[in-house]
């Protein structure tokens, strides 16, 4: 069965700090894969997404993700992050050939100002 | 261009009774995905419609839970007995294709069993 494991339940960052946040998947086939956002009182919201091409995808926010299929992994990245990324980060993949999406159980991001 | 909506935003039942959510997802999306999220994970799929016909109830507890797409717009998911379990928010999303695109998310139903 499709699988998404985050690793990182809770991270706490001061400003400025770098972050990455881990994703991994069990799921052999084709992909599709994103990274959601879910802002305290807020939807959930697409960040980045990654169908093909460039394995390191640039989303909103000045959040990226690199792709390795070797390792099974979608990791979000970003150099320097802001008290306004406080927020939950969820991974999700999407399997192409049944068109079902699995998400992972979320990482709880604090930074301090 | 109107978002995903839902209703209510919470609701609070005793265990046994029935309830039901709402949803309706932007104008011209196909797909429609109903989700169950439990305090501390990740959104787990209960059933996903291609327009009025289903593609994936595989996680849907169908001795309880049963939802209805009607002409391919709006969706109802209805609980009939509710469980302590289900205590959890039910979101419902859509897209414009078939698994492939992003999902778009309303803001949730808030449901509490005691």
């Amino acid at each position: 069965a499709q699988s998404v494991s985050q690793h990182n339940h809770h991270v706490i960052l001061s400003e400025a700090a770098s972050l990455e946040l881990g994703c991994n998947y069990s799921y052999g086939g084709t992909v599709n894969l994103f990274w959601y956002v879910q802002y305290p009182g807020q939807h959930l919201q697409l960040l980045l997404k990654y169908f093909s091409g460039d394995p390191l995808v640039k989303g909103i926010k000045g959040f990226e993700a690199e792709f390795i299929k070797s390792k099974f992994s979608f990791n979000l990245r970003k150099p320097s992050v802001q008290w306004s990324d406080t927020a939950e980060y969820f991974c999700a993949v999407n399997n192409t050939n049944a068109g079902k999406s699995t998400f992972g159980d979320g990482t709880t991001l604090t930074v301090k100002p | 261009e109107a978002g995903v909506a839902q209703s209510p935003r919470y609701k609070i039942i005793e265990k046994r009774q029935s309830v039901a959510f709402w949803c309706n997802p932007i104008s011209g999306h196909a797909t429609l995905y109903w989700y169950q999220q439990i305090l501390g994970q990740g959104p787990k799929l209960l059933i996903q419609f291609q327009n009025n016909g289903v593609v994936d109830d595989s996680q849907l507890p169908k001795d309880r839970f049963s939802a209805e797409r009607l002409k391919g717009v709006d969706s109802t998911l209805k609980i009939q007995p509710a469980k302590l379990e289900d205590s959890a928010v039910y979101l419902c999303a859509s897209s414009s294709q078939r698994g492939s695109y992003e999902q778009y998310f309303g803001p949730g139903t808030r449901l509490t069993v005691t």
